[in-house]
């Protein structure tokens, strides 16, 4: 069964430098999320990628994020400059169809396994 | 902006018992979609309501969408030790926004 993969599982980073994550969503998936899940705490929307853009993106997704699909197979999220408080996991998620389509089969997203990132 | 509730936030159930947990928007849903997420894993998509007053129901676990689209519920009856997990609602609103409620949290005593 096809699925979404995350590259690293685990990230360790120093305060102020820039991480790169990595995603290989669903290949005949048109749509891409990341989120963000502190340790405990809810599942946060960070921002939704269609047709080589942003769609949408949350409070969150601030100027030191950036998403690029840089070839047709991978999807990543760049921080810049890394704070203590980006320590979360990441998930990235794909779908088949995505806003725009109130119902019907394919618009659950499916999630990657999430890397872990730890900001020392 | 929208807000997505769920409650409980926890909920301990002995095996065999039934339990609800309760999902609530602030604004009115195009659809919603509940998953599952393990401890350690990641979100597990269960399935997705769209109309008003919807049902559905998967071997033990039953999803309801409310008759205002606002609120949703699922009942899990019999719980077995592989309910185990966090159960989220995720609202879609009409921009097609997808919201995560912040879970409810299920352990099941044996």
């Amino acid at each position: 069964e096809p699925e979404v993969t995350q590259t690293p599982s685990h990230q360790v980073t120093q305060m102020g430098q820039e991480v790169i994550l990595r995603c290989v969503p669903i290949s005949n998936h048109l749509y891409f999320y990341w989120y963000r899940q502190i340790l405990g705490q809810k599942v946060e929307f960070l921002v939704s990628f269609y047709n080589n853009e942003i769609s949408e993106k949350s409070e969150i997704f601030d100027d030191q994020f950036s998403v690029e699909r840089p070839d047709g197979s991978n999807f990543t999220l760049k921080i810049r400059s890394t704070k203590l408080e980006d320590s979360a996991m990441y998930f990235c998620a794909s779908s088949e169809i995505g806003r725009g389509t109130s119902g019907g089969a394919g618009n659950e997203q499916f999630f990657g396994p999430g890397t872990r990132l730890t900001v020392l | 902006g929208q807000q997505v509730m769920q409650i409980p936030q926890y909920q301990h159930v002995q095996e065999g018992e039934d339990f609800t947990t309760y999902c609530n928007s602030s604004t009115t849903l195009s659809n919603i979609q509940w998953y599952k997420q393990r401890p350690g894993g990641h979100p597990v998509f269960l399935i997705q309501l769209v109309k008003s007053g919807e049902v559905k129901k998967q071997k033990r676990l039953t999803f309801q969408f409310g008759e205002a689209k606002k609120n949703s519920s699922l009942h899990i009856t019999a719980t077995q030790t592989t309910d185990v997990g966090t159960y989220f609602c995720a609202g879609r609103d009409s921009w097609g926004k997808l919201q995560f409620g912040a879970g409810t949290q299920v352990v099941v005593t044996p």
